[in-house]
């Protein structure tokens, strides 16, 4: 099992320009979920799914879209994005009732 | 509100030193507690966690937590700490094992 990936590694992006954090994981876990993590602050919750087709916001989902149409992938979408996004972004996973969320090795995205 | 404190941003300690994180959180409900690890550059790792039963619990790497309901904590210690033990460490707590609140961390350095 590769377990959660998540590409790509580092991102600059430009002020308003658009990208999307892709994450896939192979455990066949119904939660997903994505943070952010900024100096000082530890890990934030993005948005969240428990299945396909089914996502919510966590604690900071402005200027963040998810969408879920498979089991494995999670991709967080970027719209418009802005420096006040520059930080580490995670994926993770976990199932229903599970012991430990995994997560991935981040991405490092820079807004200039 | 639903929040977990890190009260120490930063310890250093000698190598074979024992070692005390302390978190204190609040949260309304039975909480799911965990503590995280993250070496530089790196992603988060679950050394240990409680979800009910005893409260004094086992992690890996020779840690261990115990859980005051009284005191809403849950600290993290280790015995005897090693060089590698170096890096940062997170507290969280949340409903489940998905959807965590984490705390703002603690760096832990540690000298020969």
């Amino acid at each position: 099992n590769a377990g959660v990936t998540q590409t790509p590694k580092f991102q600059v992006l430009k002020t308003g320009q658009s990208m999307t954090l892709q994450c896939a994981q192979d455990m066949n876990h119904e939660y997903m979920s994505w943070y952010r993590q900024d100096p000082g602050m530890g890990l934030r919750l993005i948005h969240y799914s428990v299945g396909a087709g089914i996502t919510d916001q966590g604690e900071v989902p402005n200027g963040y879209n998810v969408s879920r149409s498979t089991t494995e992938d999670f991709p967080l979408r970027l719209l418009s994005a802005a420096p006040s996004q520059t930080s580490v972004y995670f994926c993770a996973s976990t199932t229903k009732g599970g012991n430990e969320q995994y997560f991935g090795p981040g991405t490092r995205l820079t807004v200039t | 509100a639903q929040s977990v404190t890190q009260p120490d941003i930063h310890i250093t300690v000698s190598e074979g030193a024992s070692l005390e994180l302390r978190c204190n959180y609040s949260y309304g409900a039975t909480p799911y507690l965990f503590w995280y690890v993250q070496s530089p550059g790196q992603g988060l790792q679950l050394l240990l966690k409680y979800f009910s039963g005893d409260t004094l619990v086992q992690g890996i790497k020779g840690f261990e937590a115990e859980f005051k309901r009284s005191q809403s904590s849950f600290n993290l210690r280790k015995p005897s700490v090693h060089w590698s033990d170096a890096a940062e460490y997170f507290c969280a707590v949340g409903p489940y094992t998905d959807k965590l609140i984490f705390g703002t961390g603690t760096r832990l350095q540690v000298f020969p």
